[in-house]
């Protein structure tokens, strides 16, 4: 089975600017959360989506979007960027919603530099 | 807000040593579940215990739950040079199954 694949894998894009990050689950698979991961904050939770609905979102400004597909794959979007958007961004994969009570197959990740 | 921390931040052993790595969490629990990060494979799910298990196997890794001391710890066994990463747990709280993370234990295995 292939894994969660996201792209782009590299991004560098500047103050304000908008950005779109893709990401493709497990064959199978339903749910896709997306994480935000810095060294200072370490890993935070942006959204889960599963069958299309939002069905928990973190605590992240409105800047910070995203929608899944019927066939499962999601986008992020962030708006307006600032320069504390750098991160790398995951995303993982499940069978069912409820993350805890499925384990998570994360994706590679995109690194996003914001100058 | 952060649910699950562990302890030690940092964790340097000897290649075949055994490691421990400690969680610890605030409030009631559904799930518990341990995460490895390194550069190499990304982030890797590990064990998934349940509130009322309290002790799951996975090859040399073992995971105990406490939840009267509400501690998880993951216990892995004749430490290999690959095991060098940083773990992860992740809980949720009772009445809620989003995953919260800690900050993690930097696991370095000297040859």
């Amino acid at each position: 089975k292939a894994g969660v694949t996201q792209t782009p894998r590299y991004l560098i894009k500047t103050r304000g600017q908008q950005v779109t990050l893709s990401c493709s689950p497990i064959s199978g698979h339903r749910s896709v959360s997306w994480y935000q991961q810095t060294p200072g904050q370490g890993l935070q939770f942006l959204f889960e989506y599963f069958s299309e609905t939002q069905r928990n979102k973190g605590n992240f400004p409105g800047r910070f979007s995203g929608r899944q597909f019927s066939n499962s794959r999601s986008e992020m979007n962030v708006s307006t960027l600032e320069l504390g958007d750098s991160a790398l961004y995951l995303c993982a994969s499940s069978r069912g919603t409820g993350q805890a009570s499925y384990e998570q197959y994360f994706g590679p990740g995109t690194r996003l530099t914001v100058t | 807000s952060q649910q699950g921390e562990e302890d030690p931040q940092a964790l340097s052993i000897q290649e075949g040593e055994n490691a421990t790595m400690n969680c610890s969490y605030k409030t009631s629990i559904n799930n518990l579940q341990w995460y490895r990060q390194n550069s190499g494979r990304g982030l890797v799910h590990l064990i998934l215990i349940r509130s009322n298990e309290r002790e799951k196997h996975s090859g040399r890794l073992r995971v105990t739950l406490d939840t009267s001391k509400k501690s998880s710890s993951l216990l892995i066994t004749a430490s290999r040079a690959a095991d060098t990463a940083s773990y992860f747990c992740a809980t949720d709280m009772d009445s809620n199954y989003q995953l919260i993370w800690g900050a993690g234990t930097k696991l370095i295995i000297k040859p």
